[in-house]
C-alpha cells in the first residue's frame, strides 16, 4: 500500500505565477488535510476535504488560495500570483474514515518563489 | 484544545532510552495525548495516542501521569534515525474532523 503520494517534490515559481501542488492520498482514504511550514516553524492547519468537500478552510488565506479533492484524480493546492512569502514546504495528509486519529503524512512540497 | 509544553531541545546516547517529557496542565478529560515526530525534510510521523492508560507499540511507550496533567514519550533504545523533532499534541479524539495543532516541538538529538 502506497503512502501519500504528494508532486512536484520541490516548486520553483517567479513571483505572480501559479502554483499547483497535488496529493493522492493512500488507498481507501477519504480524507485529506494540508498544512503549510514556514522555514523554522511549526506545521500549521489549512484545509481539510472530502471528496467533493470543503470541510474547513479556516486555516487557509482568504486570497489566492483554493483546494479542492475531486470525486476522481487527486487533491490540488492551488496558489495563485504567487509572492515570496508563499515559500515553504506544503504537506499533504490523509486518513481512513475509521481511524481519524492517526494522519498519515506525504513528503511535502517544497516551493520557492523567486 | 489544551496547549502543550515542551522542552525545546534534548540529546540521547545512540543506545540509550530517550525520555521526552510533556505537560499538558489544561488537558480535559475527553482529549487523548498525541506523539508525532518529523524527520528533516520529511512529513510528520504517527507514533502513538492514549488517553489515561499508558500505551506501548512498535515505535515508543507513552506514560501518563495519574492526574494527566504530563506524559513522557519513551524511545527505549533511540537509535541515529530517531533525530527528528517530536511533537506533542493534545485533543479531543472523535468520528468527526481532526485539525492537529503542532506546536514548535522537541528537538531530539541522538549522537554515536
Amino acid at each position: 500500500n502506497a503512502g501519500v503520494m504528494q508532486n512536484p517534490r520541490h516548486l520553483v515559481r517567479r513571483r505572480g505565477q501559479e502554483a499547483r501542488l497535488r496529493c493522492s492520498p493512500m488507498k481507501g482514504h477519504s480524507h485529506v488535510y494540508w498544512y503549510r511550514q514556514l522555514p523554522e516553524e511549526g506545521l500549521k492547519f489549512m484545509v481539510y476535504l472530502q471528496k467533493e468537500n470543503i470541510i474547513d478552510e479556516s486555516g487557509m488565506p482568504k486570497e489566492r488560495f483554493s483546494a479542492e479533492f475531486p470525486k476522481e484524480g487527486p487533491s490540488i493546492l492551488r496558489i495563485q500570483q504567487v509572492v515570496r512569502g508563499d515559500s515553504a514546504a506544503y504537506f499533504c495528509a490523509s486518513s481512513p474514515p475509521t481511524e481519524h486519529e492517526k494522519l498519515f503524512f506525504g513528503s511535502g512540497t517544497q516551493l520557492s518563489v523567486l | 484544545d489544551a496547549k502543550t509544553t515542551q522542552p525545546p531541545s534534548m540529546d540521547c546516547a545512540e543506545g540509550r532510552a530517550a525520555n521526552l517529557p510533556c505537560n499538558h496542565s489544561t488537558i480535559s478529560g475527553n482529549e487523548y495525548v498525541y506523539w508525532y515526530r518529523q524527520i528533516h525534510s520529511q512529513g510528520p510521523q504517527y507514533i502513538i495516542h492514549g488517553l489515561k492508560n499508558n500505551e506501548t507499540n512498535e515505535m515508543a511507550s507513552l506514560i501518563i501521569t495519574e492526574d494527566r496533567k504530563s506524559s513522557t514519550l519513551i524511545l527505549p533504545h533511540a537509535t541515529l534515525r530517531d533525530t527528528a523533532v517530536y511533537y506533542c499534541i493534545v485533543r479531543v479524539a472523535e468520528t468527526g474532523f481532526q485539525k492537529l495543532v503542532f506546536g514548535t516541538g522537541t528537538r531530539l538529538l541522538v549522537s554515536p
